[in-house]
């Protein structure tokens, strides 16, 4: 067990719906990362927070957002879903937003788009 | 052209074999090499971490980096049916960088260990 949690572990909604994931990082990590994993795509870095505050961002689609609350949860959201963004969503977390630190993965949200 | 490349395969090696993983990279921004095991409807678990050129240790597992060829490694030795897993590489570049954050991977290697 990672220590981060993700809910719902799976999501099944229709195009042009809107769906949220949640992610509680490890006790004491103040930076959190999310990930799409697809067949053809594999993990594909979406963006990361770090104490509250956006650090870095992947190729995450206009479409997609995600913010990082001050109990240190973090949430991304998915709006005008296609059924090209069926896949593996997962979080992350570090001791901090520095490159020198592991990063620890949940074990995802499986988002399937009808 | 991927800034990491990894062979899929699938690999299938019989119990007690010496399995061999590797990845190829682009980048000379690339400083920090992980490996990640991740089993079905798991995600990735972190199994080795290090920013140095050269071998680490970790139980059966090794992991080598040679920077000069932009080539790392996971070596497995006396290997388990547990092992069975897709192994992923994922690399970071050096904390100035703008994505410092960000981990890039390897497409993964599907590995069976049969008994």
């Amino acid at each position: 067990d990672s220590g981060v949690t993700q809910t719902p572990k799976h999501l099944i909604t229709a195009t042009g719906q809107r769906v949220t994931l949640r992610c509680s990082p490890r006790s004491g990590d103040l930076s959190v990362y999310w990930y799409q994993q697809s067949l053809d795509q594999g993990l594909q870095f979406l963006i990361q927070y770090y104490n509250g505050e956006e650090r870095a961002k992947g190729n995450i689609l206009e479409r997609f957002s995600a913010q990082q609350f001050p109990d240190l949860h973090s949430e991304l959201n998915l709006s005008s879903l296609e059924l090209g963004d069926s896949a593996l969503y997962f979080c992350a977390s570090s001791v901090s937003g520095t490159s020198n630190q592991p990063q620890h993965f949940g074990d995802g949200t499986r988002l399937s788009i009808l | 052209q991927k800034e990491v490349e990894q062979d899929p395969g699938p690999l299938s090696v019989p119990e007690g074999a010496i399995v061999s993983l590797n990845c190829t990279y682009s980048n000379s921004a690339f400083q920090y090499f992980m490996w990640y095991r991740q089993y079905s409807r798991k995600g990735p678990e972190l199994l080795m971490y290090t920013y140095s050129s050269g071998n680490k240790e970790d139980g059966r597992f090794t992991a080598q980096v040679d920077k000069s060829s932009k080539y790392i490694s996971l070596f497995i030795r006396d290997s388990q049916p547990s092992d069975s897993a897709t192994y992923l590489c994922a690399i970071k570049e050096y904390a100035g960088g703008t994505s410092y954050g960000k981990l890039t991977f390897g497409q993964g290697t599907i590995l069976t260990v049969h008994p």
